[in-house]
């Protein structure tokens, strides 16, 4: 299996610019998760997915951020528009949870997003 | 919520010693412990786990042990090497509750220096 795949793995924006972070779970993964990482704030959960239904999007910094899983192969994180304090690593990450025990979350490698 | 606190934030050892970082959380429903070590430019993996029916687990030279009663769980690494350098993550959730978030401690920088 190819793992987590996200893209782009960099990006370099201008402040107001509309950013869109994409990620491909595992196949067979029913959960999905968005992370942020930063040094301050260390490894944040942003929103996760069930079977491509939001569960909990409390993580959402603001309305400016958004995100979408239009299939179980496919999801997307938005920033429109985006904000210096928006640099960080954002990581997807993916998991099976139809067997117990089985919750391991499986981390992409992340896409560093820089907003100048 | 849940709140993970972990310590330290940076360890330095000589190659071949031991290294024990420690998490504390505040939840008493969380029974699921998962750690991961996360290197440079890549994204977290998990190394080990443990969950709250275990006091300990062991997978050759990690170890993961558990305290419900004073809800802290702490990873050890025996004769460390320069290859177990990087930044490691506990995290607590409750289990098997599908989808439950994980939540994260703010990481240990190990350095093993040869």
């Amino acid at each position: 299996d190819a793992g987590v795949i996200q893209s782009p793995r960099h990006e370099v924006t201008e402040m107001g610019q509309e950013v869109t972070l994409r990620c491909k779970p595992i196949s067979g993964h029913d959960y999905l998760f968005w992370y942020r990482q930063t040094m301050m704030r260390g490894l944040e959960l942003l929103i996760y997915f069930n079977n491509n239904v939001p569960i909990d999007d409390s993580g959402m910094p603001e309305d400016r951020f958004s995100a979408k899983m239009p299939n179980a192969s496919f999801s997307t994180l938005k920033i429109q528009p985006s904000e210096p304090r928006d640099s960080a690593v954002y990581f997807c990450a993916s998991s099976n949870i139809r067997e117990l025990y089985q919750e391991t979350q499986y981390f992409g490698p992340g896409t560093r997003l820089l907003v100048l | 919520g849940e709140n993970v606190e972990q310590h330290p934030s940076t360890l330095s050892v000589q190659e071949g010693d031991s290294a024990v970082i420690k998490c504390t959380y505040s939840d008493s429903a969380s029974n699921y412990f998962p750690w991961y070590k996360q290197e440079l430019g890549k994204g977290p993996q998990l190394i080990i786990d443990i969950r709250s029916n275990v006091g300990e687990k062991k997978d050759q030279r990690i170890a993961v042990t558990l305290n419900k009663t004073a809800k802290h769980f702490s990873l050890h690494i025996t004769e460390t090497q320069p290859e177990d350098s990087a930044v490691y993550f506990c995290a607590a959730s409750i289990s098997p509750q599908a989808g439950t978030a994980l939540i994260f401690g703010k990481g240990t920088t190990l350095s093993v220096s040869s």
